[in-house]
């Protein structure tokens, strides 16, 4: 069965720390890992992954991949009240890239 | 980036009676889209797979013929709710996987439908 399991699953940082979030994944013909944020509503994309090693950056969010250990972690550095959401780690697979969600982590940065 | 769009946002209806929700690429051909159910502070759960022009591939415990998905074009699908109960109030959750030729593809998610079932 494929599952996904994220660490932690709550964090509570103050304005400008640095968090990371952790990704493990057992996924059957696995295709690509993505990261979303999601807050009120439905999870907005952030990043897809399909090699290992090669960090993805956009702004303060940077992600990598390491397919030989099933890892991927997400970077937030200097975080603001606006990173709060919870983020899933999200990895696909199969022939018709099925997403398999976990708990996510819930971010929460105080002023 | 590729915009995916629901429609409605949120319905209210009474029980018995049947909802149809849209879900549309915008700038973007989809060959697969997903229809997710999100119930308060759960992960989503995936209801069914659905490739344009054929029939969609509904997940375990999914009852077919009560959650219609029709996936007429590579820019739209609907799914409707047919004979709504409470029990079916949820938040309904569609997503749209980019046509990349040999590639995994994005897949980016529309802003949700909230379904009320009276």
């Amino acid at each position: 069965e494929d599952k996904v399991v994220q660490s932690p699953l709550s964090l509570v940082v103050h304005e400008g720390d640095t968090v990371t979030l952790n990704c493990s994944y057992e996924v059957t013909n696995f295709r690509s890992l993505l990261w979303y944020k999601q807050e009120k509503k439905a999870p907005t994309f952030l990043f897809m992954l399909t090699s290992s090693g090669i960090e993805k950056k956009s702004g303060r969010l940077s992600s990598i991949l390491d397919k030989k250990e099933l890892f991927s972690i997400l970077n937030i550095t200097a975080t603001q009240t606006g990173d709060s959401a919870v983020y899933l780690c999200v990895p696909s697979g199969g022939s018709n890239y099925k997403l398999t969600f976990g708990k996510g982590t819930l971010l929460t940065v105080n002023p | 980036g590729a915009v995916v769009s629901q429609h409605p946002s949120w319905v209210i209806c009474k029980s018995g009676t049947s909802v149809k929700i849209e879900c549309r690429s915008l700038d973007f051909q989809a060959t697969t889209m997903f229809w997710y159910r999100q119930f308060p502070k759960q992960s989503l759960m995936l209801m069914a797979t659905s490739n344009e022009g054929s029939k969609a591939t509904y997940e375990q415990g999914v009852e077919k013929d009560k959650f219609l998905i029709n996936h007429a074009s590579l820019t739209l699908s609907t799914l409707t709710v047919t004979s709504a109960h409470p029990e079916d109030s949820s938040f309904y959750i569609c997503s749209a996987r980019v046509r990349l030729a040999g590639g995994p593809g994005e897949q980016f998610f529309g802003p949700g439908t909230r379904l009320t079932v009276l």
